[in-house]
């Protein structure tokens, strides 16, 4: 057990949709990661937040958003879904420095 | 685009075997390199995040290595058992991008007993 969890662990939903994934990360970290893993692509680095303030940005659309609360806990909002935006979404947490990232075990979000 | 690759893309050993794997970054982009396994059905667990030209790690029968100034590194597994099949990552922190991780594809290892 990493110490991140995320929820939900799976969703279903139609395309034209709005979902909200949730990640909290583990104890004492202030730094929280969203990748993306596509079917037969690797680990797409979405963006980063440190104690609540948006730190890095990588391929994120602009039909996606996140952000951290005060918390800690972080959301990631994906709207008006595509087909393509099936994915399985991995939340992963840190102390904000070059340290290891600990992962979540992923919300799987399938849009039919 | 920055690319971090890793070759192979998979391998396939025999139990006993020993391995290893490469991951290539631009070297100007350096801040840190990670390494993560990744078994099916499950998460990517870290291994070694490295920081300085020339740092070699090892944990059990697994170790890497690194070199910054010509952007590479290696992992190996010496004597590799069915239990280290899975997917080996490496992961870049770029310098002067906050936290922004870059992940290679990946190394899928495959250990036959």
């Amino acid at each position: 057990d990493s110490g991140v969890t995320q929820t939900p662990k799976h969703l279903i939903t139609a395309t034209g949709q709005r979902v909200t994934l949730r990640c909290s990360p583990r104890s004492g970290d202030l730094s929280v990661y969203w990748y993306q893993q596509s079917l037969d692509q690797g680990l797409q680095f979405l963006i980063q937040y440190y104690n609540g303030e948006e730190r890095a940005k990588g391929n994120i659309l602009e039909r996606f958003s996140a952000q951290q609360f005060p918390d800690l806990h972080s959301e990631l909002n994906l709207s008006s879904l595509e087909l393509g935006d099936s994915a399985l979404y991995f939340c992963a947490s840190n102390r904000g420095d070059t340290g290891e990232l600990f992962f979540g075990e992923g919300s799987r979000l399938t849009v039919l | 685009i920055l690319n971090v690759e890793q070759s192979p893309q998979s391998l396939h050993v025999q139990e006993g075997d020993s391995t290893n794997f490469t991951c290539s970054f631009p070297s100007s982009n350096f801040y840190a390199l990670h390494w993560y396994r990744w078994e099916t059905a499950k998460s990517p667990e870290a291994l070694f995040v490295m920081t300085l030209n020339g740092d070699e790690k090892k944990k059990g029968r697994i170790s890497a290595t690194l070199n910054t100034k010509e952007g590479y590194s290696y992992l190996y597994i010496k004597g590799s058992q069915p239990e280290d099949s899975a997917t080996y990552l490496c992961a870049l922190l770029i310098y002067n991008q906050g936290g922004k991780l870059i992940f290679g594809q990946g190394t899928e290892l495959s250990v036959k007993p």
